[in-house]
């Protein structure tokens, strides 16, 4: 199994910029999430699909969209990138709250 | 919603010390509470966890203490070891919510 996995690794983008993360588990987990993680500030979760069709916002969800295309995967989009962005993303799964959330490598983006 | 204090940022103690890190949280109704170690350059791996009806739990060298009524729990890392250092996030939520976590530990353990 590969677990939890994200593309890209690295981006880097200029301000006004859009791009799209990707996630997938192959865990058949129920629930998925985004979080960022910036120095000093822990893991902050900007959106979370508690199960396939449904998704909330987190604590820092403005500028960001997402999309659960299916129960495997969880996509984060940004529209209008910009420097306050610039952040390592790491996608989560579990099967369901009360259990082991498994992450990604994380992606790290920069915005100039 | 749920807010997770974490204490101290930051820990040094030398090799075979015991470590202690400290959680507070605000919503009384959570009752999971995991613990994550994060590597430098690594994603956040689960260490330890414990619910709401038990009051310690224990691994190895690792345990945890929860009080609710105080609402705050704590991770005890006993005779550290070098590979022991990284960080150390708690968190906490309650049935149907998404885990919310404090802002993370960072612990040295020097040899």
């Amino acid at each position: 199994n590969a677990g939890v996995t994200q593309t890209p690794k690295f981006q880097v983008l200029k301000t006004g910029q859009s791009m799209t993360l990707q996630c997938a588990q192959d865990m058949n987990h129920n629930s998925m999430y985004w979080y960022r993680q910036d120095p000093g500030m822990g893991l902050r979760l900007i959106y979370y699909s508690a199960s396939e069709g449904t998704t909330d916002k987190g604590e820092v969800p403005n500028g960001y969209n997402v999309s659960r295309l299916n129960k495997r995967e969880f996509s984060l989009r940004l529209e209008s990138a910009a420097p306050s962005q610039t952040s390592v993303y790491f996608c989560a799964s579990d099967r369901a709250t009360y259990n082991e959330q498994f992450f990604g490598p994380g992606t790290r983006l920069t915005v100039l | 919603g749920e807010n997770v204090e974490q204490h101290p940022s930051t820990l040094s103690v030398q090799e075979g010390d015991s470590a202690v890190i400290k959680c507070t949280y605000s919503d009384s109704a959570s009752n999971y509470f995991p613990w994550y170690k994060q590597e430098l350059g690594k994603r956040p791996q689960l260490i330890i966890d414990i619910r709401s009806n038990v009051g310690e739990k224990k691994d190895q060298r690792i345990a945890v203490t929860l009080n609710k009524t105080a609402k705050h729990f704590s991770l005890h890392i006993t005779e550290t070891q070098p590979e022991d250092s990284a960080v150390y996030f708690c968190a906490a939520n309650q049935a149907g919510t998404a885990l919310i976590f404090g802002k993370g530990t960072t612990l040295s353990v020097s040899s």
